[in-house]
């Protein structure tokens, strides 16, 4: 059972709204990442972390942003959402760069 | 773009069949790894084989990487109705190996 977290599961907000989607685990793991993904499509990275203070952005441009203050927590902003924000957000851990990843459950998010 | 293609975009076979699944991808890599997912949950790790590795097994799983042609397949022997689900295959890579890049994935349909 993985030790990593997402919340919250379902989130339907309107449109201009800030939202912020937490992640967390307790595995201590330096490595951190977000995807995005569509329904039965592919996962897109939008963010990654190697550790405390830092971030980087992936490969796919996202208006989210995200921040790691401690090691145990990611979470995803978006200040002003939109439509084509709809989707689900996936987060992941892992210890390094030759190890598995483990992912929460996602966050399913619609906006109207 | 993304770095993995998976090749057959879905796959459907009966049950006590094998299913094959294909990756290909575009840059050099530290090592590969294949994900399963069930129903748009969350991610859950299959198998990992590094770039010096030929082939792996864990039970009815079977990988092989081929790095002259950046190609990896993914063998599921005597598949069940509980196999179905989607299946990506995840590399990092080379120039920044804290990345974790995924394909398109295949969508396998296991009929009892």
């Amino acid at each position: 059972e993985a030790d990593i977290y997402q919340t919250p599961r379902y989130l339907v907000i309107g449109t201009g709204k800030k939202i912020t989607l937490e992640c967390s685990q307790t595995m201590g793991h330096d490595k951190m990442y977000w995807y995005q993904q569509d329904p039965g499509m592919e996962l897109h990275l939008i963010h990654y972390s190697y550790g405390v203070n830092s971030t980087e952005k992936g490969d796919l441009s996202s208006e989210s942003t995200v921040s790691r203050i401690r090691t145990e927590h990611f979470p995803l902003t978006l200040e002003s959402a939109r439509p084509s924000h709809t989707s689900q957000y996936l987060c992941a851990s892992r210890e390094d760069w030759d190890t598995e990843a483990f992912f929460g459950q996602g966050t399913r998010l619609t906006v109207v | 773009s993304q770095q993995g293609e998976e090749d057959p975009q879905a796959l459907s076979i009966q049950e006590g069949e094998n299913a094959t699944m294909n990756c290909s991808y575009k840059t050099s890599i530290n090592n590969l790894q294949w994900y399963r997912q069930n129903s748009g949950r969350g991610l859950v790790h299959l198998i990992l084989i590094r770039s010096n590795e030929r082939e792996k097994h864990s039970g009815r799983l079977r990988v092989t990487l081929d790095t002259s042609k950046k190609s990896s397949s993914l063998l599921i022997t005597a598949s069940r109705a509980a196999d179905t689900a989607s299946y990506f295959c995840a590399t990092a890579t080379m120039d920044s190996s804290y990345k974790l890049i995924f394909g398109s994935g295949t969508r396998l349909l296991v009929r009892p």
